[in-house]
């Protein structure tokens, strides 16, 4: 079985701070794929981004950066200098042999 | 490029009509395609998940079904809704061989 935990059910932050989302994730697999999805007031998943197990090299894409450790099973997400359009309901997903697991997302929310 | 249609993107129906939603998918042959529902809470539950025309596999016994007539055609059905049905559902493709999906705009269902 798989499973993907976000502790965090709503964040409220202030425009320009620096935001991490966390993302715990638990899988018998040894191959395996981690996903971050960001949900705006429109209600579309977004797809941001997508990690293989066996890369665990973190990455940055603007305003995004994402940190995958597979000793602590985790997959953050942070954003730098927070927007008011970042708010939105993010989701950190799993696939590994089986179906997708999402977590049940981080509601992000930025104020002017 | 790929594209996602769902519709219709809104929809109120009386408890105990019938139900059928569309998803189409443009630009790929032979995805895998996936109806989610995103009740109050924001989590995504998977209906329904599809490797290929007449191949449905159901995640969760309820009073839907879905059908896949064509390659690209992914349709969510039901007899008599109820009022537990209402939600957000959400349809999502996956290349053939690849590891991430793409959502649809969803359609908003509200059973009164």
């Amino acid at each position: 079985a798989q499973k993907v935990t976000q502790a965090q059910t709503e964040i409220s932050v202030v425009e320009k701070e620096d935001v991490t989302l966390d993302c715990v994730y638990e899988t018998r697999d040894t191959t395996y794929y981690l996903f971050w999805y960001k949900q705006p007031p429109s209600g579309e998943l977004v797809f941001l981004i997508r990690r293989n197990s066996f890369d665990e090299q973190n990455e940055i894409s603007g305003r995004y950066s994402w940190n995958f450790q597979k000793s602590t099973s985790s997959f953050n997400f942070t954003i730098t200098a927070s927007q008011v359009v970042d708010s939105a309901v993010y989701f950190c997903a799993l696939r590994g042999s089986y179906i997708p697991t999402f977590g049940r997302g981080t509601s992000l929310i930025v104020h002017p | 490029s790929q594209t996602i249609h769902q519709w219709p993107a809104t929809l109120v129906q009386p408890v105990g009509s019938p139900l059928s939603l569309e998803c189409t998918v443009e630009g790929t042959s032979n995805p895998n395609l996936y109806w989610y529902r995103q009740a109050a809470g924001r989590g995504l539950q998977l209906l329904f998940y599809s490797v290929g025309i007449g191949q449905i596999s159901s995640e969760v016994p309820q009073n839907l079904s879905a059908s896949r007539p064509q390659d690209r055609q992914f349709i969510l059905s039901s007899k008599k809704l109820l009022l537990s049905d209402s939600g957000f559902y959400l349809c999502a493709w996956q290349p053939s061989g690849k590891e991430t999906q793409y959502f649809g705009p969803g359609t908003r269902l509200l059973v009164l």
